[in-house]
């Protein structure tokens, strides 16, 4: 069965800093993609960034990049130049396969300070 | 405004009582998935219908049941409530039948409160 294990329950930072959030998995699949939730105080669940596992290439998308290890099975977040608006719970997410949904992580709260 | 419609907002019912959640899938999107979130259990995957037959099923509890309607609608009953069944509903679209690489769309949930 997969896993995903979130090890941060909090984080706080300075507006403009930079963070990882951490995020490690356990899967059977070969082939999957790989997915960042944020929930912001609104609970909207969107997507940030999503990753497939066949690539290579870390994915960027603005201020925010993953660092994917697929060996190590890590897959972190980092956000450059943190805004205030950027405070939202994170969730790594990883599909449990086939036509199931998702396996979410217990997630990530993170707090900017201006 | 995520195309994805889930009604009502918020609920509050006591125990005992059945309820139903609605959901629209945003337009073009034939898979419909329910997740709960709750403090305890975190985000939980539910159950997961495609063009209206059920495809694939997580931690529902028999007191829940799911249907998926001819115009991709769906609904989410909660029978025989009781106090832990308290959490956020999400309902999240997506294109095909599997969530492929582009994860899902989701709905802005639907808080119930069990009293």
């Amino acid at each position: 069965a997969q896993t995903v294990t979130q090890s941060q329950p909090e984080m706080s930072v300075q507006e403009a800093e930079t963070v990882t959030l951490s995020c490690t998995y356990d899967t059977s699949e070969n082939n999957y993609y790989l997915f960042w939730y944020k929930q912001p105080p609104s609970r909207q669940m969107i997507l940030v960034i999503r990753q497939e596992a066949y690539k290579q290439q870390n994915a960027t998308e603005n201020r925010f990049s993953v660092n994917f290890q697929k060996a190590a099975k890590s897959f972190s977040l980092k956000i450059s130049d943190s805004q205030l608006g950027d405070t939202a719970m994170y969730f790594c997410a990883l599909p449990r396969g086939g036509a199931d949904g998702l396996t979410f992580g217990k997630g990530t709260h993170l707090i900017i300070q201006p | 405004d995520s195309g994805v419609t889930q009604t009502p907002k918020h609920l509050i019912t006591a125990t005992g009582q059945r309820v139903t959640l609605r959901c629209s899938p945003r337009s073009g999107d034939l898979s419909v998935y329910w997740y709960q979130q709750s403090l305890d259990q975190g985000l939980q995957f539910l159950i997961h219908y495609y063009n209206g037959e059920e495809r694939a099923k997580g931690n529902i509890l028999e007191r829940f049941s799911a249907q998926q309607f001819p115009d991709l609608h769906s609904e989410l009953n909660l029978s025989s409530l009781e106090l832990g069944d308290s959490a956020l509903y999400f309902c999240a679209s997506s294109a095909g039948e599997r969530q492929g690489s582009y994860g899902y769309t989701f709905g802005s949930g639907t808080r119930l409160t069990v009293v």
